[in-house]
């Protein structure tokens, strides 16, 4: 079956630093892979996605790009801020449709 | 425009209780999913439906857990009798099936606590 690895937290780094979460996953056939961020007290919004091998997702600083050969989707950020700290999830969804399949969370704390 | 509204926001209750969370999908979207997460397990999917019928209940843990989806605006997530291990933070989410885009629209979460 799907199935989706992401680093373990919680990783804490100081504002402006440089962010990159690992992902990897395990999937029959071509999914599609995202990126979800839940800030505190909140529910997952989705953050970026990508939906074929090569594609580059990006969205407020963040980026990761779908390596088939890696099978790897890994998130980065050039300069964190404060306002960045949440846990991120990896996902993919397979042939039925909006069913994703998520990683364990990866809880990021920005300090000043 | 309203997001996916879930009530109550928080439960707590003691162990053999009967307890149902709600959840109202934004208005159009044909797909909801139950969703729990603790800290040892993480995020599970416990049961999706498409227009009303549900279609993977794969993740239910056990027959204590039952959802019905009587109307495209409604859902319900039942846990009766509830048990301690059933502490989490239990999500709604909705989509519109035929984009297949994956994005998910998640209400803001039940935490649940059963003493």
């Amino acid at each position: 079956g799907n199935s989706v690895t992401q680093m373990e937290g919680p990783v804490t780094l100081s504002e402006e630093a440089f962010l990159t979460i690992n992902c990897t996953y395990t999937a029959t056939g071509y999914p599609s892979l995202f990126w979800y961020v839940q800030y505190p007290g909140e529910g997952l919004q989705l953050l970026l996605k990508a939906t074929k091998a090569d594609d580059k997702g990006s969205n407020k600083g963040f980026e990761a790009t779908y390596r088939k050969e890696t099978t790897s989707f890994h998130l980065e950020k050039g300069s964190v801020q404060v306002s960045d700290s949440a846990v991120y999830f990896c996902a993919l969804s397979g042939a039925a449709g909006n069913k994703l399949t998520f990683g364990g969370g990866t809880r990021v704390l920005v300090k000043p | 425009d309203a997001g996916v509204i879930q009530s109550p926001r928080h439960e707590v209750t003691e162990m053999g209780q009967e307890v149902t969370l709600r959840c109202k999908p934004i208005s159009g979207h044909n797909s909801l999913f139950w969703y729990r997460q603790t800290m040892m397990r993480g995020l599970e999917l416990l049961i999706y439906f498409n227009n009303n019928v549900p279609i993977d209940d794969s993740g239910m843990p056990e027959d204590r857990f039952s959802a019905k989806m009587p109307n495209a605006s409604f859902s319900t997530l039942k846990i009766q009798p509830s048990e301690p291990r059933d502490s989490a933070v239990y999500f709604c989410a909705s989509s519109l099936a035929a984009r297949n885009t994956g994005e998910l629209f998640f209400g803001e979460g039940s935490r649940l606590t059963v003493l």
